[in-house]
């Protein structure tokens, strides 16, 4: 059962323009999300996160919304470089009891190309 | 400051071999993880640690154990390699994710292995 999904596996866009990859998650105890970045032979970096008592959150060029009536978030990169060409993961984590020690459950990745 | 840091990088093992993953973080953190990546997988959790001396197990622990002697080290163990462990490897660590100090977690390059 696959809680955090991402349905695109790829997204191609054309330099300058905006970037919007999408998330959905199943699972209501979910409260905190993060958007990491992944190059080929690398590790993911910790991109942008958002807590479950927002609705948005911007890190410059980058922004994240949740949508929680309707269990989905969504990554917008404006404007987008080809430097941003990268696999996205987006991932959840649940403070409920306090005892999920940061525990996070992936998506399945998009690939996203940004073209010059 | 190497952050976290795996080692192997490759290796090429042959079904029935044992071998053991070492993961090192030079950041003091509190939680260590280690996670297999699939194609269409995402990454999936396999133990984790939230101190020096605990384990715990994670999503997909079967045929992998670990271990956390010291603080600054999470060793990751396949004791009879089988072809269904072919994977990337990530080991990953951070202080809480929650609270006012909350931090997302760190993640090495991987440890890329495939069983024959």
């Amino acid at each position: 059962d696959q809680q955090v999904k991402q349905n695109s596996p790829s997204l191609s866009v054309q330099e300058g323009r905006i970037s919007i990859l999408n998330c959905d998650y199943t699972n209501s105890m979910f409260d905190y999300f993060l958007w990491y970045k992944k190059y080929p032979a690398e590790g993911p970096t910790f991109l942008i996160s958002i807590s479950s008592i927002k609705d948005k959150n911007e890190d410059g060029r980058f922004t994240v919304f949740l949508n929680k009536s309707a269990k989905h978030l969504s990554l917008h990169i404006v404007p987008s470089q080809p430097g941003d060409s990268a696999v996205y993961f987006c991932a959840a984590s649940s403070n409920a009891g306090g005892t999920s020690y940061g525990k996070l459950t992936f998506g399945q990745g998009t690939i996203l190309t940004v073209h010059p | 400051n190497a952050g976290v840091t795996q080692t192997p990088k490759f290796r090429v093992l042959k079904t029935g071999q044992s071998m053991t993953l070492l993961c090192a973080q030079d950041m003091n953190h509190e939680y260590m993880y280690w996670y297999r990546q699939d194609p269409g997988m995402g990454l999936r959790l396999i133990h984790y640690s939230v101190g020096e001396g605990t384990t715990a197990k994670g999503e997909v622990p079967d045929g992998y154990n670990v271990s956390r002697l010291k603080k600054q080290n999470f060793l990751l163990g396949l004791e009879s390699a089988a072809p269904s462990q072919t994977s990337v490897y990530f080991c990953a660590s951070s202080y809480s994710l929650f609270g006012p100090n909350g931090q997302p977690q760190h993640f090495g390059d991987g440890t890329r292995l495939s069983i024959l």
